[in-house]
């Protein structure tokens, strides 16, 4: 079955850290690959997405991801996290425009 | 132009009882998705309607069914509600020829 694995469920950070959430997904073919942010309270948006091209896409709020086909990941990353940045963080595939399967999500916490 | 809707925001049933959840899309999407958030899973997919026909299903059991309007709205059922039905339901717009998947803030059932 399609599967989407993220490796951490907690990450605790300081301001201005690195930021990186790793992602693999189990498709072989054809992937669409998603990056969506759930703030506290908030409901669930659209970070960045990869569907074809370069596999380093920009998103929003400073966030980037790359997509590294054989390794069949697409982790995310942030040069320097800030406290606004606190939020649970979901990796989404698909194969092609079809339904999304989601990871079970990474809690970030970042202190100030 | 206005998000997707659910309503209601917050449910409190019993257990045996049925609940039915609501979705308002964006407007021009024609293609729905429901969610199931919980802690320990994650976001699990429910089913997707298009143009009022079941595109795609997940795999939960029959007490958990849909439909969806000519005016693409969308409604899921839950019969014979169980203690672990309690989650946050989550739905989803997206246009047809692609699926990036705009969420509403759902709904949060609590099966007593």
């Amino acid at each position: 079955a399609q599967s989407v694995s993220q490796h951490n469920h907690h990450v605790i950070l300081s301001e201005a850290a690195s930021l990186e959430l790793g992602c693999n997904y189990s498709y072989g073919g054809t992937v669409n690959l998603f990056w969506y942010v759930q703030y506290p309270g908030q409901h669930l948006q659209l970070l960045l997405k990869y569907f074809s091209g370069d596999p380093l896409v920009k998103g929003i709020k400073g966030f980037e991801a790359e997509f590294i086909k054989s390794k069949f990941s697409f982790n995310l990353r942030k040069p320097s996290v800030q406290w606004s940045d606190t939020a649970e963080y979901f990796c989404a595939a698909s194969p092609g425009y079809s339904t999304l399967t989601f990871g079970k999500g990474t809690m970030l916490l970042v202190s100030p | 132009k206005a998000g997707v809707t659910q309503t209601p925001r917050y449910l409190i049933k019993t257990r045996g009882q049925q609940v039915t959840l609501s979705c308002s899309p964006i407007s021009g999407h024609r293609s729905v998705s429901w969610y199931q958030q919980t802690p320990g899973q994650g976001l699990q997919f429910l089913f997707e309607y298009f143009s009022e026909t079941q595109r795609n299903k997940g795999n939960f059991p029959g007490r958990f069914s849909g439909r969806q309007f000519s005016n693409s709205r969308s409604e899921m059922n839950v019969s014979t509600l169980e203690l672990g039905d309690s989650a946050l339901y989550l739905c989803a717009s997206s246009l047809p020829e692609t699926n990036i998947q705009y969420f509403g803030a759902g709904t949060r059932l609590s099966v007593l």
